[in-house]
């Protein structure tokens, strides 16, 4: 079976820079997704880790350790509208189709 | 706006009436996913299609129905519907899995089902 683990919460400041950890323990593992989902909408994909080693996109990063199943959203720069779910999904089963997400990680930023 | 469109966004029912929802993409994925996600849960997948033909269905009531009539169409047909049946409903489309997994599966905007 498939075991996804995200902080539920976070607090940060606008302007500053906040992590958001991903532990998973999954059988036939093909790559980890995080998502933006802000209330009411659909996801929004940010990133995408297959390989160990850390994926940058502008103010997102995201790094993946296989050997540890571990995983981590970097948010540089806090804005007001990052506020959102940040939703660690991986990529696994026969044919690489299922993508199971975490609970998720609701983001608050504040002034 | 997303590439992957979603009608009706919003549609309410009774438990006795039947509609049907709709997905479409056109960027040239040929895998295709029906997700359900209640309030303040992460979306869970319900079914798969890949090439046109239907991969995996996770145990799926039959009140719902999926159907893929082309590469770039999706139907989710319902009947019979019951109160927690009550979520929004996600469509997904990716490339087919390769080497390295099938890359990103993107969501469209979801319709958001109440069943009376």
């Amino acid at each position: 079976g498939q075991n996804i683990d995200q902080p539920t919460e976070m607090t940060a400041t606008e302007g500053a820079i906040v992590q958001i950890n991903c532990t998973y323990q999954t059988s036939g593992f093909n790559g980890l997704f995080w998502y933006q989902q802000h209330a009411g909408e659909a996801p929004t994909f940010l990133s995408y880790n297959v390989l160990d080693g850390l994926e940058e996109k502008g103010r997102f990063s995201s790094f993946l350790s296989r050997s540890k199943g571990y995983s981590y959203l970097l948010l540089k720069e806090l804005q007001m509208k990052d506020s959102a779910s940040y939703l660690c999904a991986v990529l696994s089963g026969a044919g690489s189709y299922q993508l199971t997400f975490g609970k998720g990680t609701k983001l608050s930023v504040i002034p | 706006d997303t590439e992957v469109t979603q009608t009706p966004k919003h549609l309410v029912m009774g438990m006795t009436n039947k509609k049907s929802l709709k997905c479409e993409q056109h960027m040239g994925h040929r895998a295709m996913y029906w997700y359900k996600q209640k309030a303040k849960k992460p979306p869970e997948l319900m079914f798969v299609y890949s090439y046109e033909k239907l991969s995996i269905n996770e145990s799926v009531p039959s009140r719902f129905s999926p159907e893929c009539p082309n590469s770039s169409l999706l139907n989710l047909h319902l009947h019979a519907l019951q109160p927690e049946d009550s979520a929004l409903y996600l469509c997904a489309s990716s490339h087919l899995p390769g080497g390295t997994g099938s890359g990103p599966q993107h969501f469209g905007d979801g319709t958001r089902l109440s069943i009376l």
